[in-house]
Order: structure tokens, then sequence, then C-alpha cells
């Protein structure tokens, strides 16, 4: 059974206080790990695709790396403003997701 | 902006009536899905599409049906609405082979 595990489920964090969230995976097949955001009353928004260990993506403040059992998305120097559910996903074939439970994070100003 | 349009957003009904959520995109892509979001269990598929009257089974599918009779409208169908069937669903289209899921800002449905 394809399971996604996200850790830690909560995180708080000082602005400016660099710090990882954790996505472990067991997915038959996996064709692509995803990140998404998440904002309270919004739906997901996307945020990367991971598709060979060993790769990372950037954006802003965000590192999105992949190995062959866990992604990690490393937040360096974060704002108030990245406050927000994180959420991963693997994907099997016929574009399926398995989504973890998330990671809530909040930085406080 | 994905152009993915949910509704209604909020909706308040009672137990064993029938409600019908609808998922509308502006573009014409092939693949649409819905999901329902509970604390605890994640994101979870209950169905998706992959072209009008083309549908499958997501994981959490008992008593729910979709329909697709045009491209930009998909239908998810609550039979007979029960109180675990209170949760947020959402909808996503996805824009081609390996791309991600894009995601609309979901409905959030309570059975008394």
């Amino acid at each position: 059974e394809d399971q996604v595990t996200q850790s830690p489920e909560a995180l708080r964090l000082q602005e400016g206080e660099s710090s990882s969230l954790n996505c472990s995976y067991t997915v038959s097949g996996l064709r692509g790990l995803f990140w998404y955001r998440q904002d309270p009353g919004k739906g997901p928004e996307f945020l990367f695709t991971l598709y060979s260990a060993g790769e990372e993506k950037e954006k802003e403040r965000l590192k999105a790396t992949l190995t062959k059992k866990e992604s990690f998305l490393h937040i360096t120097a974060p704002k108030p403003e990245d406050s927000a559910t994180y959420l991963c996903a693997g994907q099997t074939s016929g574009s399926r997701l398995t989504f973890g439970e998330g990671t809530q994070l909040t930085v406080n100003p | 902006d994905a152009g993915i349009t949910q509704s209604p957003r909020h909706k308040v009904t009672e137990t064993g009536t029938p409600v019908t959520l609808r998922c509308h995109q502006t573009e014409n892509h092939r693949y649409m899905y819905w999901y329902r979001q509970d604390p605890g269990h994640g994101l979870r598929l209950i169905h998706y599409s992959y072209g009008v009257k083309d549908t499958d089974k997501g994981e959490v599918s008992d008593g729910y049906s979709v329909s697709r009779s045009k491209t930009e409208d998909f239908l998810l169908t609550l039979e007979s609405a029960t109180s675990s069937q209170t949760s947020v669903y959402f909808c996503a289209i996805r824009t081609g082979t390996d791309q991600p899921q894009h995601f609309g800002d979901g409905t959030r449905l309570s059975i008394l």
C-alpha cells in the first residue's frame, strides 16, 4: 500500500530561524514527488515537483530535495508569511496522488 | 490562477438528502479530480475523470458518484448524505502528462 508520512505535524519557528520538513514515502513506481502549500480556507497551491533522487528545486526561501526514501523541504530564514500547512504527495502510475497529512508551520515575528 | 471554480463554497444539509457539488474549469483540461480532506487523513481521492463520460474510482468512492457530460464541468453527488461525509471537498485539474494537479478553493460540507 502506498504511504506518505510527514513530520513533524506542527512546527513553530522564530522569524529567521531555518529548519526542514520531512516527507517519507513508500510509493511503488514513484513518478513524482510533489510539494504543496495550503493556507487556511484555501486549496493546496503547487510548489515543486521532484522526479529523481538527488534532484533539488528552489523557490525564494524554499528548497526541496529528494532521496530514494524521503524528501525534505528546507526553509531558510523564514518570514511570517511562510506560515501555512505544507503537504507532500507521491504520484504513481495513472496520475494518482497519495498525500501526507501535512506539516503546519507557524513563523513568529 | 488555474481557473477552477467550486460551488457552492459552503453547504449545510441533513442526513439522507442528495447533494451535488460542482467543479467548473475555464480551460479544456482532460483530467479532473475530486478529493476530500479530513483531519488525521489528509487529502484522499474520491473519483477522477480522464475525459467526457470517462471516470474511475479513487480510494474512498463508496457513497459518491460523479458525472462529466462536458469537458469543463465535473459533478460530485452524494446520493444519500451521511454525517461521515461531512468534510471539505476539493476539485483539482491536471494540465498534462506528469504535470502537477491544481486545486480549487474547496466546498465545506456539513451534514447534520
